[in-house]
């Protein structure tokens, strides 16, 4: 089955450092959403994309985060400066052309821990 | 804003019962859709609901799009060791926004 491929798996950084993950949404997939999931809130959509243009970033923080889409086969987020606040789950999911009710599908994460 | 109410918040059964939980809403929407999310891995789709009173089947797991388009259940029959995880339901509204339900864990009594 074609998953989402997210990197990297793990990264463990110092508060201060830029962090960068990377997602390879499925082939013919057109959207792009990148989730953080926390214990204390859950899963919190951060941004998404359709056809690589970001239709909804209001979940993310703007003085530090920011997602782009470079290429189709390629999402990024990125955390400059890291905070220990930012320590969670990052997940990407991608969903395919539609009328808007196709579900998405999950990559397994980034488990970011900034110390 | 929209709530996405799920229920229970956490069940603890033994091996072979059947499951069952729920989500309901404080507004319409148009789908319904549940996931499971294994420790160290994303949620992946179960079942994916489109019209009000659908009842769909996956292997053990059904789940329903209440008619009223506000609510759904995910019934698990006869649960086995490796049905432990957590359960998200997710419902999209009409504007396509997909809100999410806090989940619900399963953990199977030894």
């Amino acid at each position: 089955d074609a998953r989402v491929t997210q990197t990297p798996r793990h990264k463990v950084t110092e508060m201060g450092q830029e962090v960068t993950m990377r997602c390879q949404p499925i082939l013919g997939h057109n959207t792009v959403f990148w989730y953080r999931q926390t214990m204390m809130q859950g899963l919190e959509l951060l941004a998404y994309f359709r056809n690589r243009a970001p239709l909804d970033d209001s979940g993310m923080p703007k003085d530090r985060f920011s997602a782009e889409m470079p290429d189709a086969t390629l999402a990024t987020l990125k955390i400059q400066p890291s905070e220990p606040r930012d320590s969670a789950v990052y997940f990407c999911a991608s969903g395919p052309p539609g009328v808007g009710n196709q579900p998405q599908h999950f990559g397994d994460g980034t488990r970011l821990s900034i110390l | 804003g929209q709530q996405l109410n799920q229920s229970p918040q956490s069940m603890f059964i033994q091996e072979g019962e059947d499951v069952s939980m729920n989500c309901t809403s404080s507004s319409i929407f148009n789908t319904w859709l549940w996931y499971k999310q294994d420790p160290g891995e994303g949620p992946v789709l179960l079942i994916a609901l489109y019209k009000a009173g659908e009842l769909t089947s996956n292997g053990r797991l059904t789940a329903q799009f209440g008619i009223t388009r506000k609510d759904s259940f995910l019934n698990i029959s006869a649960s086995i060791p490796s049905d432990v995880g957590i359960y998200f339901c997710a419902g999209r509204d009409s504007n396509y926004q997909l809100i999410w339900g806090a989940g619900t864990k399963l953990i199977i009594k030894p």
